[in-house]
């Protein structure tokens, strides 16, 4: 089936440091979005990308839709510790444009 | 702007009992999501309404979940009878957007139920 992957699984980095996370599909993609999940909250979206080769920043956030529509990265510079929580890339595989798939998600520590 | 709200938070029942979750989404927004995410898990969409009709249900296990929205702007789910697998956070979210592919969803707290 389609799938999306997300790693690293789990990041445990210290204030101030900068953090990378990517996201990888088995089929190409219309559509990346990435969102932050709070615990016991529901997610919230972050960047929202639509074309091949795009590159947002929102904030201290950056992502880029990958050349080959297949991958994702999601970027947070000088991390603080509210920038605790899951990251969830998300998309729309081609033919399924009323169906957001969500990736397995990149948990993040903050430490002081 | 209130946002999507959810009740109840927590529901804990026993295997084989029903139970029914409730949503109201922002108000104007035209389509309603119900999403399960299991732990350590992304969400997995199981339902989709425009208004008052259903979009996508293509991975609702109908034989035991049901969901409603009623005169287009609240919405229920149900299960009956839960199983042990069903133990899982059931998001909802609501877009104001009629394009699927432009769409940005806004998610409630969700309700955690736990199957024992």
């Amino acid at each position: 089936g389609q799938q999306l992957n997300q790693s690293p699984q789990s990041m445990f980095i210290q204030e101030g440091e900068d953090v990378s996370m990517n996201c990888t599909s088995s089929s190409i993609f219309n559509t990346w979005l990435w969102y932050k999940q709070d615990p016991g909250e529901g997610p919230v979206l972050l960047i929202a990308l639509y074309k091949a080769g795009e590159l947002t920043s929102n904030g201290r956030l950056t992502a880029q839709f990958g050349i080959t529509r297949k991958d994702s990265f999601l970027n947070i510079s000088a991390s603080i510790p509210s920038d605790v929580g899951i990251y969830f890339c998300a998309g729309h595989f081609p033919g399924t444009a009323s169906k957001l798939t969500f990736g397995t998600g990149t948990r993040l520590q903050v430490t002081l | 702007e209130a946002g999507v709200a959810q009740s109840p938070r927590y529901k804990i029942i026993e295997k084989r009992q029903s139970v029914a979750f409730w949503c109201n989404p922002i108000s104007g927004h035209a389509t309603l999501y119900w999403y399960q995410q299991i732990l350590g898990q992304g969400p997995k969409l199981l339902i989709q309404f425009q208004n008052n009709g259903v979009v996508d249900d293509s991975q609702l296990p109908k034989d035991r979940f049901s969901a409603e929205r009623l005169k287009g702007v609240d919405s229920t789910l149900k299960i009956q009878p839960a199983k042990l697998e069903d133990s899982a956070v059931y998001l909802c979210a609501s877009s104001p957007h009629r394009q699927a592919t432009n769409e940005k969803l806004f998610f409630g707290s969700g309700t955690q139920l736990s199957v024992l």
